[in-house]
């Protein structure tokens, strides 16, 4: 499987936007690039996903580099409700199971 | 809310016992996946069904098992249980599940299991 480099954790100020990046300079041709979001107590909750074209949704942005090797989750205001654990992760080319790393544990001040 | 549902949130039980979690997928969701969570292993993947057969299989222990059925609710079942085995238990579905088609997991609230 395709690793993924994150780093262990960030922290952001509420109402500012957010950063976040993953390193993957192996990824295959293949390979799609989603983040996922764990808050606490909770199961991890889909965010985002992109293969080659930096893509938006309601929830953030992913730009991903044009090499490929690596990507950045973008979320445009950060709120308290955002301080999470953020996975990037890679699809394996032989189905749909999830490789979770460390992630990074975002804090958010108020 | 995901719309996956894990029974039962909280299980409490001895060394050398048996147990079954229980997943009822999303609507119209084929595809099922069953991942642990401990401090020192993190999230990792253990099994998926797809429509009823095993799809892929991932770090499950020989002690533990699953099944999909018709209704396509899955249930996992831990035997022999080890102090080891506390963690929490999350069920995941997707609509299909397949090679090459990328497609987004949604995950319940996850059933915590303590071994005593």
């Amino acid at each position: 499987d395709a690793k993924t480099t994150q780093p262990n954790s960030m922290e952001s100020n509420e109402e500012e936007p957010v950063h976040l990046p993953c390193n993957h300079s192996t990824i295959s041709g293949t390979d799609y690039i989603h983040w996922y979001r764990q808050l606490p107590s909770q199961g991890p909750e889909y965010v985002i996903h992109g293969l080659t074209s930096n893509v938006n949704n309601r929830m953030a942005s992913l730009a991903i580099a044009e090499d490929r090797k690596s990507s950045t989750l973008i979320l445009h205001r950060a709120t308290l409700r955002d301080a999470a654990v953020y996975y990037c992760i890679l699809s394996p080319p032989d189905g749909n199971k999830l490789v979770f790393g460390a992630g990074t544990i975002l804090r958010v001040k108020s | 809310d995901s719309g996956v549902t894990q029974t039962p949130k909280h299980l409490i039980t001895a060394t050398g016992q048996r147990v079954t979690l229980r997943c009822s997928p999303r609507s119209g969701d084929l595809s099922v996946y069953w991942y642990q969570q401990s401090l020192d292993q993190g999230l990792q993947f253990l099994i998926q069904y797809y429509n009823g057969e095993e799809r892929a299989k991932g770090n499950i222990l020989e002690r533990f098992s699953a099944q999909q059925f018709p209704d396509l609710h899955s249930e996992l079942n831990l035997s022999s249980l080890e102090l080891g085995d506390s963690a929490l238990y999350f069920c995941a579905s997707s609509v299909y599940g397949l090679p090459h088609l990328t497609d987004t997991q949604y995950f319940g609230p996850g059933t915590r299991l303590t071994v005593l």
